[in-house]
C-alpha cells in the first residue's frame, strides 16, 4: 500500500537558518503530494502541493520539488522564523484506490528560537 | 474561504458511553473524511464519505460508525467508548475534482478523554 516517511523530529533551528524535511514516499499509483502544517492548538492547514512530476509547490517562503526518481518531496526553507514553529506533514493522495483520500506521515515537529 | 468546524473543542466522556462528534462544513464539499491523530502515529483515517448517505471505512474503522444525513454535516459516533479512543480527532472535507489533486481542508479538531 502506499507510505509517506518523514525524518523525525524535533528539528531545532536558529532564527534566519535554512531548513529542510525530508520526505519520501512509495505509491502504486501517481500520486499529488502535499504539505500540510499545523500550529498548536489547531487543525492542519495546506501548506502546498504538486501534482505531477518536476512541479514545485511554494508558499510562505517554503518550497518542495516532486522528483520522480527518487519518491521525494524534501520541504525547504532559506531562513526560518520564530513563528514556522509548528508540526509539519507531507502527504501523498492517490487516485488509483478510487477516492481521494489522502496518506500522511508520522509529522515533523520544526521549533525556531531566537 | 473554507470553514470546517467541529462542534467541541474539548471533550470529557466516561466508558462505555455513546459518544457523538459532529462536523460542519460550508462549501458544498462532496468529501468528507474522519481522522484520529496520536503523537508518534500522525494521522490515520477512521471513515470517509463521497456523498449523502455514503461512507468507506478507513483504515482504524473498528469501533466507530458515522452518519452523512445532509452533505455539509458528519458525524463520527463511538458507539461504547473506550480508554483507549481517547485521541484528537480531525474532521476534514474536499471537493470531489478529478484525479487526486484536491487537498483537504481541517477542522481545529476536538480533544476527546474517555475515563
Amino acid at each position: 500500500g502506499d507510505s509517506v516517511t518523514q525524518m523525525e523530529g524535533p528539528v531545532t533551528l536558529s532564527e534566519e537558518a535554512f531548513l529542510t524535511i525530508n520526505c519520501t514516499y512509495t505509491a502504486t499509483g501517481y500520486p499529488s503530494l502535499f504539505w500540510y502544517v499545523q500550529y498548536p492548538g489547531e487543525g492542519l492547514q495546506l501548506l502546498l502541493k504538486a501534482t505531477k512530476a518536476d512541479d514545485k509547490g511554494s508558499n510562505k517562503g517554503f518550497e518542495a520539488t516532486y522528483r520522480k526518481e527518487t519518491t521525494s518531496f524534501h520541504l525547504e526553507k532559506g531562513s526560518v522564523q520564530v513563528s514556522d514553529s509548528a508540526v509539519y506533514f507531507c502527504a501523498l493522495s492517490d487516485s488509483g484506490s478510487g477516492y481521494s483520500t489522502l496518506t500522511f506521515g508520522k509529522g515533523t515537529m520544526l521549533l525556531v528560537s531566537p | 474561504d473554507v470553514k470546517v468546524t467541529q462542534s467541541s473543542r474539548y471533550l470529557v466522556k466516561r466508558t462505555g458511553e455513546k459518544v457523538f462528534l459532529e462536523c460542519v462544513q460550508d462549501m458544498d464539499h462532496e468529501n468528507m473524511f474522519w481522522y484520529r491523530q496520536d503523537p508518534g502515529l500522525g494521522l490515520r483515517l477512521i471513515y470517509f464519505s463521497y456523498d449523502v448517505k455514503m461512507k468507506e471505512k478507513g483504515d482504524i474503522p473498528e469501533g466507530y460508525s458515522v452518519s452523512r444525513e445532509k452533505k455539509e454535516r458528519f458525524s463520527l459516533i463511538l458507539e461504547s467508548a473506550s480508554t483507549n479512543q481517547t485521541s484528537m480527532y480531525l474532521c476534514a472535507s474536499s471537493l470531489l475534482g478529478s484525479g487526486s489533486n484536491q487537498p483537504q481542508h481541517f477542522g481545529d479538531g476536538t480533544r476527546l478523554s474517555i475515563l
